[in-house]
């Protein structure tokens, strides 16, 4: 079945580094990524799109890449700051006969100050 | 301000009494969706519904009912809770189905934190 994986254990950054988050993906080729940000207890805010033919999208401090060799998506945010503490998640086309977006279990980001 | 509303944010119930989950968004987005999220099982799909009048299955639909009468409301019916459902409950809509290109992000509800004893 479809699926996509992230990175569950918790990942530390000091504050001002860059905080690189991966996203794979197994037996399907999605036609986009998207990348969600979540606080504890909210609702997952939407972040960036990344369609399969674009290799790397970009967004204030964000940065998205899709490698479809790799079957793998980076999100990268730089100048890293404790604000930016949170979950993100990454989703796509659930790709079987429901629609609907398949999420990752998402990778828990802290930044330390 | 573009939004998803849902309502109640926290509900405690017992088990078998019928509840419904509202869910409003001014967006005239045609596309409606209910998510559960459960510790370590991350986000998973109940029901979604692409328009007026259409709705379907997602990933758990199980023990949930849906409607969709108007575009903006997409309420979630739990006709006999158990305790198996107590969960955090997610409404979201976009102006597209997932399937569909172009597409777009979802936009998400603050979330209903039930408790079914």
């Amino acid at each position: 079945s479809q699926k996509i994986e992230q990175n569950s254990e918790a990942l530390n950054i000091q504050e001002g580094k860059t905080a690189t988050l991966t996203c794979n993906y197994t037996n399907y080729s999605p036609a986009y990524l998207q990348w969600y940000r979540q606080d504890p207890g909210r609702g997952p805010v939407f972040l960036l799109l990344i369609r399969e033919n674009e290799k790397e999208k970009r967004k204030e401090r964000l940065k998205v890449t899709f490698d479809t060799t790799l079957k793998q998506s980076l999100f990268h945010i730089t100048a890293s700051q404790p604000a930016d503490s949170a979950t993100y998640l990454c989703a796509s086309h659930s790709g079987g006969g429901a629609d609907g977006l398949t999420f990752g279990k998402g990778t828990h980001l802290i930044i330390q100050p | 301000e573009a939004q998803v509303t849902q309502n109640p944010r926290y509900l405690i119930t017992v088990t078998g009494k019928k509840l419904t989950v509202t869910c409003s968004q001014n967006m005239n987005h045609e596309y409606m969706s209910w998510y559960r999220q459960d510790p370590g099982l991350g986000l998973r799909q109940i029901y979604y519904s692409m328009n007026v009048e259409v709705t379907d299955k997602g990933d758990v639909p199980e023990g949930y009912k849906v409607s969709r009468k108007e575009k903006r409301n997409f309420p979630l019916i739990l006709e006999s809770p158990s305790p198996n459902q107590t969960s955090l409950y997610f409404c979201a809509s976009s102006l597209s189905w997932a399937g569909k290109l172009p597409n777009y992000g979802y936009t998400f509800g603050s979330g209903t934190r039930l408790t079914v004893v």
